[in-house]
């Protein structure tokens, strides 16, 4: 059963930097791509990025509203993806979720097949 | 304001059929065949529905079905039930991003 467990969320300042974890159970986590997408608080879904397998090279894609502030990466042996997120502001305030692609030879990760429950960002002063 | 424009609410009773409508323009949903359709219950994750504009993953029940025309995508739950009532959200790929709708609540009565 494939699981995805979001970690590393909690309250902090404008300014200052964050870093969540996804781990990953449940399938071979290095043949597929992984995303972060998030929720402001009665909000809707916003897509943020997601990181390729090494397969199709571990390259990264990002909303325009994040790039270069966030940054995507991956660790293979551990079987975890990670959403690092510097200059935080308070518009960043959501719920993050990380998801995987349905199959393996999806190389993009534009949607999400799998989603874990959840990790909340709140950004305040 | 979202990329992807849906209805704010539909509401069907039980064993009707409905559909959510999203539409976009040339660059997103008309472009690609790349739309996805999400079900939001209160408080927890989204779940797929639907990708590619029309497929299923496994465990989707085939009540559930997406179509698209021109820069339109649908979604058509048939056999309304109960646990449908839920936020019904769409995406597409567009130029090396994603977009969404602000999504639709449906109601069943």
């Amino acid at each position: 059963e494939v699981q995805l467990v979001e970690s590393g969320g909690g309250l902090v300042k404008p300014g200052r930097s964050l870093r969540l974890s996804c781990t990953a159970s449940g399938f071979t986590f290095g043949d597929y791509a992984m995303s972060w997408f998030r929720q402001a608080p009665g909000k809707g879904l916003e897509w943020v990025g997601f990181i390729r397998s090494k397969a199709y090279g571990g390259t990264t894609e990002y909303a325009a509203s994040v790039k270069g502030r966030f940054t995507i990466s991956r660790d293979d042996s551990k079987s975890i993806a990670y959403l690092q997120m510097n200059s935080l502001k308070t518009e960043d305030t959501a719920v993050y979720y990380c998801t995987r692609v349905l199959y393996y030879y999806d190389s993009s990760g534009y949607y999400g097949g799998y989603w874990g429950q959840g990790t909340l960002v709140t950004v305040s002063s | 304001q979202s990329a992807l424009t849906q209805p704010a609410s539909v509401s069907g009773s039980p064993g009707q059929s409905i559909t959510i409508s999203c539409t976009g323009t040339s660059s997103d949903v008309g472009g690609y065949n790349y739309v996805s359709w999400y079900q939001q219950h209160p408080g927890k994750a989204p779940k797929l529905m639907i990708y590619d504009v029309s497929n299923r993953p496994s465990g989707v029940s085939n009540r559930f079905s997406g179509s698209k025309s021109g820069n339109t995508a649908s979604l058509t739950i048939s056999g309304l039930q109960a646990e449908d009532e839920a936020d019904y959200y769409c995406s597409s790929y567009t130029s090396s991003s994603g977009v969404f709708g602000g999504g639709t609540k449906l109601t069943v009565l």
